[in-house]
């Protein structure tokens, strides 16, 4: 089956450090991969998408993701967090069925 | 990226009445829209897959009888949520493919439903 899994429920970081999203997928063929933003009381915004072609994506507001085959992986990343950037983040996987599956989300929250 | 709207995107209703969402693809053409619906501080769950010209599909455990759902063209998908409840207040969310992006779904905003 195949299914996606958000290994933070929660993660805080000062602003200017560093983010890490963590996100694990499974899989028996090779998936489509997707993080998406969303802010208090909003709808979801695409900030990436891993379709096969390169490993390494590059999102809106400085975000990227590795795809990592060998270790099942699709981890969200931004070098300098903003105040900004706190909000609810989902990790999403496309099923060959044309449906989406979605992780639990990941909360981040950044300090001043 | 692709623009997709809700209308309302909050509304407050009676215990019994019946309340329409619509979704619209505002860019493009979508032959699939997908209808969610999420508690707080919860993911998103799948409730129909709606189908331009043809029924809805629906999850297992969604009433496809109270929650209608009508795809009559390629931009537009509504869902109506009928004689609802207190418990069906929560946050509707769709979503639509666009077929240029055969992978990407484009979401709408959400609307918020409180039934009293």
């Amino acid at each position: 089956a195949q299914s996606v899994t958000q290994l933070d429920s929660h993660v805080s970081v000062s602003e200017g450090t560093p983010v890490l999203l963590r996100c694990n997928y499974s899989s028996s063929y090779s998936p489509s991969l997707f993080w998406y933003v969303q802010h208090p009381n909003k709808g979801l915004q695409l900030l990436l998408k891993y379709t096969s072609a390169a490993t390494l994506v590059k999102g809106i507001y400085g975000f990227e993701a590795e795809f990592k085959k060998s270790e099942t992986s699709f981890h969200l990343t931004k070098p300098s967090a903003h105040m900004s950037d706190a909000a609810e983040y989902f990790c999403v996987f496309n099923t060959n069925a044309g449906k989406s599956t979605f992780g639990d989300g990941t909360t981040l929250t950044v300090k001043p | 990226g692709a623009v997709v709207s809700q209308h309302p995107s909050r509304v407050i209703c009676k215990s019994g009445t019946s309340v329409k969402i619509e979704c619209r693809s505002l860019d493009f053409q979508a032959t699939t829209m997908f209808w969610y619906r999420q508690f707080p501080k919860q993911s998103l769950m799948l409730m129909a897959t709606s189908n331009e010209g043809s029924k809805a599909t629906y999850e297992q455990g969604v009433e496809k009888d109270k929650f209608l759902i009508n795809h009559a063209s390629l931009t537009l998908s509504t869902l109506t949520v009928t004689s609802a409840h207190p418990e069906d207040s929560s946050f509707y969310i769709c979503s639509a493919r666009d077929p240029a992006y055969q992978e990407t779904q484009y979401f709408g905003p959400g609307t918020r439903l409180l039934v009293l």
